[in-house]
């Protein structure tokens, strides 16, 4: 079965710092895509980056970054220089590539961040 | 341009009561899905529409939730006979059928609370 682990329910980080959220996942299909998401207080649910399981390089996105191993099953986000409005609840999620168009997304529970002034 | 919405924002109801949650995709996004964010939790994916049909709905909890897109483009979600465990954030995305990441873009919510 498919699977999205977050094990860090809270982060704390300081402004202008670099901090990095975990994700691991679970699945047995070869072909798979990862995507983190920012859930800000507001409730909206926003695309920060994706990573495809055949891409060779990690995935960049301004100042989000994708650490993507694929033997450990893992895909942390990194957000470098930190800034006040990255306090959010950031989502891990997968979908897997092999069911036509379907692209359901398999979700984590979460890691809340908050960057201190 | 627009992009996902959603009406009502919040609605609350009487337990045993029904409704109807909308949702309305990007111009153009043939894919649609609901989800449903309990507090605390990550989204549940619940039914995807490819056009007019629905093409998995194997995240429907059961026979009381039911969803529609008739002309391939608004959705509406019906749950029947409500239970206060149906109160959560339902969730409304809208992909473009092609792409490299089949990217979900995902509208406000709807907040729904069973009294």
């Amino acid at each position: 079965a498919q699977k999205i682990t977050q094990t860090q329910p809270g982060m704390f980080v300081q402004e202008k710092e670099a901090v990095t959220l975990d994700c691991t996942y679970d699945t047995s299909d070869p072909s798979y895509g990862l995507f983190w998401y920012k859930q800000p207080s507001s409730g909206e649910m926003i695309f920060l980056i994706y990573q495809g399981s055949y891409d060779q390089q990690n995935a960049t996105e301004g100042r989000y970054s994708l650490n993507f191993q694929k033997a450990r099953k893992s895909a942390n986000l990194v957000i470098s220089a930190s800034q006040l409005g990255d306090s959010a609840m950031y989502f891990c999620a997968m979908s897997l590539s092999n069911a036509g168009n379907n692209r359901k997304l398999i979700w984590g529970l979460g890691t809340s961040l908050a960057v201190n002034p | 341009g627009a992009g996902v919405s959603q009406t009502p924002s919040n609605k609350v109801t009487e337990k045993g009561k029904y409704v109807e949650l909308r949702c309305d995709p990007i111009s153009g996004h043939t894919a649609l899905y609901w989800y449903r964010q309990s507090l605390g939790q990550g989204p549940e994916f619940l039914i995807y529409f490819q056009g007019t049909g629905a093409a998995d709905d194997s995240g429907l909890p059961n026979d009381r939730f039911f969803a529609v897109r008739p002309e391939g483009s608004v959705s509406t979600l019906k749950i029947q006979r409500t239970e206060r465990g149906d109160s959560a954030v339902y969730l409304c995305a809208s992909s473009y059928r092609g792409g490299v990441s089949y990217e979900q873009y995902f509208g406000p919510g709807t907040r729904l609370t069973v009294t």
